[in-house]
């Protein structure tokens, strides 16, 4: 069974960072794409970022270049998102998701809340 | 960027209805064209890909039709568990989501 578990999200001042990290499980991780979508209070989803199966390639939506940085350890299974600068825009719950094929997300995780503010 | 509208917003319906549900993107993506389910305090599950493709173990009364601009999400036979806001996404550009259709069950 293909799992997804996101972590280290909570409560951080503006301007501050914070990293949140996803354990997958019941697949073979260093074969596929990975990517974060994110979904405010109420609102719509939002892709932020996708790598790479092999983490060589990486891509951004434009409101968080610059600021985040999606990586990823294979021999961990584990996925990353390094977000700098955070503004209150970024407040949301990141889902971490398996990324498929030309761009469709297969598997998601739980979720995890980060809200910024002071 | 690719902006998908998404029409009705809200839609109520009786169980066991047949219903179609829009997306309409501003330009062509071909059939790079997903939609995704939510259900309340849920995470989003992949419903069809490539706008008219099956997924692995959701019900067979979901289907999805279209390519270009113009694609629809059927429900042949709503039950109450269908319950859930349900998205586009289209992968042929920077990925970019719906804003999402509301179905309400009466």
């Amino acid at each position: 069974e293909v799992q997804l578990v996101e972590s280290g999200g909570g409560l951080v001042q503006p301007g501050r960072s914070m990293k949140l990290s996803c354990a997958a499980s019941g697949f073979t991780f260093s074969n596929y794409g990975m990517a974060w979508v994110r979904q405010a209070p109420t609102k719509g989803l939002e892709w932020v970022a996708t790598i790479s199966y092999d983490g060589s390639s990486t891509y951004y939506r434009d409101s968080v270049k610059g600021r985040f940085t999606i990586s990823r350890d294979n021999a961990k299974s584990t996925l990353y998102l390094q977000m700098n600068s955070l503004r209150s825009e970024d407040t949301a719950t990141y889902y971490c998701t398996r990324a498929r094929g030309r761009g469709y997300f297969d598997y998601w995780g739980q979720g995890v809340m980060v809200t910024v503010s002071s | 960027d690719v902006v998908l509208t998404q029409s009705p917003a809200t839609l109520s319906v009786t169980p066991g209805e047949r219903i179609s549900l829009s997306c309409r993107a501003s330009e062509s993506v071909d059939t790079y064209l997903h939609w995704y389910q939510q259900k309340p305090n849920e995470s989003p599950r992949l419903l069809i890909k490539y706008a008219s493709q099956s997924i692995s173990g959701i019900p067979s009364r979901f289907s999805g039709s279209g390519s270009g601009t113009d694609f629809t999400l059927s429900i042949n036979g709503v039950e109450l568990e269908d319950l859930s806001i349900y998205y586009c996404q289209q992968g042929n550009s920077l990925l970019t989501f719906g804003s999402g259709t509301k179905l309400e069950i009466k």
